[in-house]
């Protein structure tokens, strides 16, 4: 089955600066890759993900980066605000009808002022 | 996200009891998922349903049944085989039609066994 690992499992930056998590997975054959924000005690949201067609996303502050042949696909944030920390999860799917995701163990964001 | 609900969000068991954790969604979602969350673990498969009175294990299922005799609801039931039942539990769905691979996530139930 597909195993996913994350890195790093706490990351602590200054307001501003950028952060950046990176995942690698196992499944040559997955082709979904979505990026989960966890505050404490709520329910994960999904905040960007990609497919194994495209090499880099954006979303405002918010980008992806994937590199199938070598497996790992990295998030990375800009002008980190407070309102950023949190726990972010990678995962990694086939997609279709299973859909089944493999998560990451998770990054601890602290933005510090 | 608020088309998928559950409860309750606190349970307390006591040891050797079952459960049952709900999730109720109305979204017309064909597949519902459950995850259990420990502290870094992220979130691992207990089972999974893709349509009616069908569903699969995912990689923790042992001292966990589901049913789904519905579409709109997925319920998991926490046996007294379950010898670590402490945990949050999230509910997930998606939509298979249309070509969407996002899932959707329940607000969670936090089960504490005493």
């Amino acid at each position: 089955g597909e195993n996913v690992e994350q890195h790093p499992s706490t990351l602590s930056v200054q307001e501003g600066d950028s952060a950046v998590i990176k995942c690698t997975y196992s499944d040559s054959a997955s082709n979904y890759f979505p990026w989960y924000k966890q505050e404490l005690g709520k329910r994960p949201q999904l905040i960007i993900d990609i497919r194994s067609n495209v090499g880099e996303k954006k979303d405002q502050r918010i980008a992806v980066t994937l590199n199938k042949t070598a497996k790992h696909f990295s998030l990375h944030i800009t002008e980190t605000q407070p309102e950023d920390s949190a726990v972010y999860f990678c995962a990694a799917s086939r997609g279709g009808t299973a859909s089944k995701l493999t998560f990451g163990t998770g990054t601890r964001l602290q933005v510090t002022l | 996200d608020g088309g998928i609900t559950q409860s309750p969000k606190y349970l307390f068991r006591k040891e050797g009891q079952n459960v049952t954790l709900s999730c109720e969604q109305n979204l017309n979602h064909d597949a519902m998922y459950w995850y259990r969350q420990d502290p870094g673990q992220g979130l691992r498969l207990i089972y999974y349903s893709q349509i009616v009175n069908d569903f699969q294990k995912g990689d923790i299922a042992e001292g966990y049944s589901v049913s789904r005799e519905k579409k709109e609801s997925f319920p998991l039931t926490v046996t007294s085989a379950q010898k670590n039942p402490t945990a949050f539990y999230l509910c997930a769905s998606i939509a298979l039609a249309g070509g969407t691979d996002t899932q959707y996530f329940g607000p969670g139930t936090r089960l504490t066994v005493l």
